[in-house]
């Protein structure tokens, strides 16, 4: 079975600041992708960045990075020059298999961004 | 350019009552995903489906709860007598299927039940 773990329940960062967000996975099938998803407070998932189990490099939006670690089966997110409205509730989730498939998502981390 | 669309946003029941919530996936996408929120949890899965067929149906309760995605018009989620536990943030996703896995939310329906 497949299994997300968030271990930071919250968060804080300053302005302006990077932050990593931790995610680790745990799945047996090669293939799999990995996702993050934003949820501000008022409740809408933003679906933020992708990352297939087979891509070679790191995925980037903007500034939101993947650091994707197959070995260690972590799929960090990372955001640079956070602003306070980057403040919210971040879910990492993952698909396993062929694509079209549930996501399972963590528990979440809650992020607040400081001025 | 539409996203996906559900309705409605809020959704007040008495035990018992029956619930339907809609979703609308957004244009181009056939594949249809329906998730739960408990309060202070992550998104469990219930359902997958595709136009006029169940995918995948493992998370879904075994009583009261039914989804369908007919041939035209919306998703429908059916929670029948509901109960309080039932409370809970409802997000319908959609996604391209062949071609793009990503899975784009809608805002969700909160259902609080009496």
């Amino acid at each position: 079975a497949q299994k997300i773990t968030q271990t930071q329940p919250g968060m804080f960062v300053q302005e302006k600041e990077a932050v990593t967000l931790d995610c680790t996975y745990d799945t047996s099938d090669p293939s799999y992708g990995l996702f993050w998803y934003k949820q501000p407070s008022s409740g809408e998932m933003i679906f933020l960045i992708y990352q297939g189990s087979y891509d070679q490099q790191n995925a980037t939006e903007g500034r939101y990075s993947l650091n994707f670690q197959k070995a260690r089966k972590s799929a960090n997110l990372v955001i640079s020059a956070s602003q306070l409205g980057d403040s919210a509730m971040y879910f990492c989730a993952m698909r396993v298999g062929g694509s079209a498939r549930q996501l399972t998502f963590g528990s979440g981390t809650q992020l607040t961004v400081l001025p | 350019n539409a996203g996906v669309m559900q309705n409605p946003r809020h959704l007040v029941r008495r035990r018992g009552q029956e619930a339907r919530l809609r979703c609308s996936p957004m244009k181009g996408h056939s594949h249809v995903y329906w998730y739960r929120q408990l309060p202070e949890e992550g998104l469990k899965f219930m359902v997958y489906l595709q136009k006029e067929n169940i995918i995948d149906e493992s998370g879904m309760p075994k009583e009261r709860f039914s989804a369908e995605f007919p041939k035209e018009g919306p998703s429908i989620l059916r929670i029948q007598q509901v109960v309080r536990g039932d409370s809970a943030a409802y997000f319908c996703a959609s996604s391209p299927g062949l071609g793009g896995e990503t899975q784009y939310f809608g805002p969700g329906t909160r259902l609080l039940v009496l």
